[in-house]
């Protein structure tokens, strides 16, 4: 069963706005990391943010940073400041409970309109 | 930094034969993953593998098949290639005392069988 929700297949930012990519999860697990990958057009896949479900506070690195609500097992990326660099497909990962193993969702494309 | 590296970026196979796909890491990683990535379906768990010569069936194991002979390398086996294993094909590897279960990728094998 899908426990990683991304309900915005493909998405367009103008260059410089903020953009922000929804992701919903489920797990059993009681602590527990989130992720968002990024996956270039040159396909390397690369980690963009990491957040511990523990912590409270949002996590940001530079121009990336999360919406994270717990409660309702929402996890939403947000791009400020979008860059044609950003253009990518993005993957939100959350660990289904149990074992060593991250499920990942179907991705969102984002595109960066110059 | 980890470095994760599959054997080859594109692969053209004909149907019925026996493909191997590579994947080797170097930084002493327990766990390794295949995945294969399809549009739509986003990253969908093949095997993974948590020790040597150990492994456990993902989500859609039917057709593959995988060895782990050594530490650092995790082979995806097709038996007999069929034309709807044309896909992209992932290797990731993570380290089983890292908490936060983060993986780390390849750069992926697009396949192509005919």
């Amino acid at each position: 069963a899908q426990t990683v929700t991304q309900s915005q297949p493909e998405m367009s930012v103008q260059e410089a706005e903020t953009v922000t990519l929804s992701c919903t999860y489920d797990t059993s697990e009681s602590d527990y990391y989130l992720f968002w990958y990024k996956q270039p057009p040159s396909r390397q896949m690369i980690l963009v943010i990491r957040q511990e479900a523990y912590k409270q506070q949002n996590a940001t690195e530079n121009r990336f940073s999360v919406n994270f609500q717990k409660a309702a097992k929402s996890f939403s990326l947000k791009i400020s400041d979008s860059q044609l660099g950003d253009a990518a497909m993005y993957f939100c990962a959350s660990p289904p409970g149990g074992n060593e193993k991250l499920t990942f969702g179907t991705g969102t494309r984002l595109t960066i309109i110059p | 930094d980890v470095k994760v590296t599959q054997s080859s970026r594109y692969l053209v196979k004909r149907t019925g034969e026996k493909v191997f796909l590579e994947c080797v890491q170097d930084m002493d990683h327990e766990n390794m993953f295949w995945y294969r990535q399809d549009p739509g379906l986003g990253l969908r768990l093949i095997y993974f593998s948590y020790d040597v010569k150990m492994k456990e069936k993902g989500d859609i194991p039917e057709g593959y098949s995988v060895s782990r002979e050594k530490k650092e390398r995790f082979s995806l086996i097709l038996e007999s290639a069929s034309t709807n294993q044309t896909s992209m094909y992932l290797c990731a590897s993570s380290l089983t005392s890292d908490s936060r279960l983060e993986q780390y990728f390849g750069p992926g094998t697009r396949l192509t069988v005919t």
